[in-house]
Formats: C-alpha cells, sequence, structure tokens
C-alpha cells in the first residue's frame, strides 16, 4: 500500500542541484513527508521532513506544493558522495513504510 | 555522539539453523525498531519496541522470529529455524521518541546481512 510515487532512477551531474520528485496525492492533513537516503552497505540516514512549509538544513530542502500532493527534494550542490537510494515517505506516527525509492548516481 | 551498534554485520548459516542478531540503540532514546530488507527493496518494519513494551509486531513471522528487548536498551532479533527466504539485511534503528509528537527521526545502524544457504 505504497503512500508516495518516486521515479526508479536519476542521474546528475557532480556540482549541480539535483531535484527529486515524489507524489503523495492521498496525503492526509497529519501527515508529515520524510526524506531518506541509503548509501551502499549503509543504513538508511534522515534527510529532512516538512509538514506545510518549505525546509532547509544544511543537507538539502525540502519544497511541499500547496496542496500537498507532491514534494520535491533538493540537493543543492550534489557530490559523487551522494549517490544512493533516496525514499520519500509519509506517515503521522511511528510508522515509516519505505519503498523502492529512487537510485539517484552523480557523475563526475 | 555514538549511533546504532549492531552485530554481527556479516553472518552465513545453513537453513534450519538457528540465528541472533544483537542491537544496542543511541543512549536514551525510548524507541527501538528492528526492519527487514531484502535486496532490492525498501526496508520493511519488523517490530517496534517502546522502553520494553512491544507496540507493533504485526509483520514479523512469529513461528519463526523472535525479539527481545530486556531492561529497555538493548535489543535480540532471533531466527529459528531459518528459512531461504530469510536472506536480508537486518536493519536496527531508534528514536527519541517513536512518533508521539508526530514527528519521528529514526537513526539506523549499519544492519547485519545474513545468508540463508
Amino acid at each position: 500500500d505504497a503512500k508516495t510515487t518516486q521515479p526508479t532512477s536519476m542521474d546528475c551531474a557532480e556540482g549541480r542541484a539535483a531535484n527529486l520528485p515524489c507524489n503523495h496525492s492521498t496525503i492526509s492533513g497529519n501527515e508529515y513527508v520524510y526524506w531518506y537516503r541509503q548509501i551502499h552497505s549503509q543504513g538508511p540516514q534522515y534527510i529532512i521532513h516538512g509538514l506545510k512549509n518549505n525546509e532547509t538544513n544544511e543537507m538539502a530542502s525540502l519544497i511541499i506544493t500547496e496542496d500537498r500532493k507532491s514534494s520535491t527534494l533538493i540537493l543543492p550542490h550534489a557530490t559523487l558522495r551522494d549517490t544512493a537510494v533516496y525514499y520519500c515517505i509519509v506517515s503521522n506516527d511511528y510508522k515509516l513504510s519505505f519503498g523502492a525509492g529512487t537510485t539517484v548516481t552523480v557523475r563526475a | 555522539e555514538a549511533g546504532v551498534a549492531q552485530s554481527p554485520r556479516y553472518k552465513i548459516i545453513e537453513k534450519r539453523q538457528s540465528v541472533a542478531f544483537w542491537c544496542n540503540p543511541i543512549s536514551g532514546h525510548a524507541t527501538l525498531y528492528w526492519y527487514q530488507q531484502i535486496l532490492g527493496q525498501g526496508p520493511k518494519l519488523l517490530i517496534q519496541f517502546q522502553n520494553n513494551g512491544v507496540v507493533d509486531d504485526s509483520q514479523l513471522p512469529k513461528d519463526r522470529f523472535s525479539a527481545e528487548r530486556l531492561k529497555g536498551v538493548d535489543s535480540t532479533l532471533k531466527i529459528q529455524p531459518a528459512k531461504l527466504e530469510d536472506s536480508a539485511v537486518y536493519l536496527c534503528a531508534s528514536s527519541l521518541s517513536g512518533g508521539a509528537y508526530g514527528y519521528n527521526e529514526q537513526f539506523f545502524g549499519p544492519g547485519t546481512r545474513l545468508t540463508v544457504l
């Protein structure tokens, strides 16, 4: 029962911004949007989360549309170390349901 | 700050054998999770503990999997007997509040890669 839809894969150039889309058209009013990433052979790592407003931290920015049906994770200056699987998750409690995510490959 | 610790990192066993994984969460984190990640898929929640009580074990195959969190700190996940389809990475995660305040940042350990032959 996937709540989010993400592209299977995407490439981006090192030093450029990477924009990762996520559709969550059935999101409810009290559900947060979370982004995690998983670098090869490591556990998932929290990136950012948001409810309604756009958010920014040292890793990324999260842009949520006004109707909250979609969002975009922005990595402002992608590096080779950002190559990973990126998961977009919506949740209002403890349960994080991971889909297959987007495999992002940053190329030199 | 120390992260979530797991051991062993790798384990190879024959089917029908038993295996146990250990997890030590971040100090002060009340909530502990075990996930199973099959190759090519996202992690799937097996069980969640709040302190030493089980909150959710609906996805845990209870005929062969068991987990405990004695004293509300570290935890053990056991499989007995193992099947071929149990080959996966077993991830442990912890969080401060487990989503009690509507927001839930989980910190993951490196995982244990299990191969069942």
